[in-house]
């Protein structure tokens, strides 16, 4: 079984400040890794799909890093406001066509 | 607006009830993808498809099957529910080409009693 893991496994921040999660995954057989977020009563959504190494993709105040060379990707949120409390998803997949793995995901709560 | 739809958002069900999940997209997506979340697990696969009538096994495929008659539609089946069955089950689909973002239903809490 592919082990994506994710850390930590919940997280509490005050509104304003910076907070920064890890997913780690398989270094071989490397497809795209990918971060979601989901929201209470709400579907996953997308944040980003990463498919090369030393790819940096940003969203506003979300950005996301990847190393597939070690195995690991970083989602950064800059100024946390209370609409990013949700749970936050890593996946990875090794093929177009082949089974994406998720992690446990990041609990992330902002308080005011 | 793109759209995975399932069936039934609740349902509760006796043990050994047969139960069918059903999930439907409208995005000519090839891959389609059955998960169920539990507390602390985060999103387990049951089983995908990359194609009609194609199936593949995911982590946790014991107790389930599914089937893909056509391309949009994709089922869930629990031959004989069981209680440790009760779940969030989260269907998804994508294309198999480019980024393979996944699109996912609204889910469909299932109790088995």
């Amino acid at each position: 079984i592919l082990n994506v893991e994710q850390s930590p496994q919940s997280l509490h921040v005050q509104e304003g400040d910076s907070t920064n999660f890890t997913c780690s995954f398989p270094s071989s057989n490397f497809y795209a890794l990918h971060w979601y977020r989901w929201e209470t009563a709400k579907s996953p959504e997308a944040l980003f799909v990463m498919t090369l190494n030393g790819d940096e993709k940003k969203k506003g105040r979300i950005s996301a890093t990847l190393n597939t060379k070690e195995g690991y990707s970083y989602l950064y949120i800059k100024g946390s406001q209370p609409e990013d409390s949700a749970t936050y998803l890593c996946a990875f997949n090794s093929s177009s066509a082949s089974k994406i793995i998720f992690g446990s995901g990041t609990r992330l709560s902002i308080r005011p | 607006d793109v759209k995975v739809t399932q069936s039934s958002r609740y349902l509760v069900k006796r043990t050994g009830e047969k139960v069918f999940l059903e999930c439907v997209q409208d995005m000519d997506h090839e891959n389609m993808f059955w998960y169920r979340q539990d507390p602390g697990l985060g999103l387990r696969l049951i089983y995908f498809s990359y194609d009609v009538k194609m199936k593949e096994k995911g982590d946790i495929p014991e107790g389930y099957s599914v089937s893909r008659e056509k391309k949009e539609r994709f089922s869930l089946i629990l031959e004989s529910a069981s209680t440790n069955q009760t779940s969030m089950y989260l269907c998804a689909s994508s294309f198999i080409s480019g980024t393979g973002e996944l699109f996912f239903g609204e889910g469909s809490r299932l109790t088995v009693l």
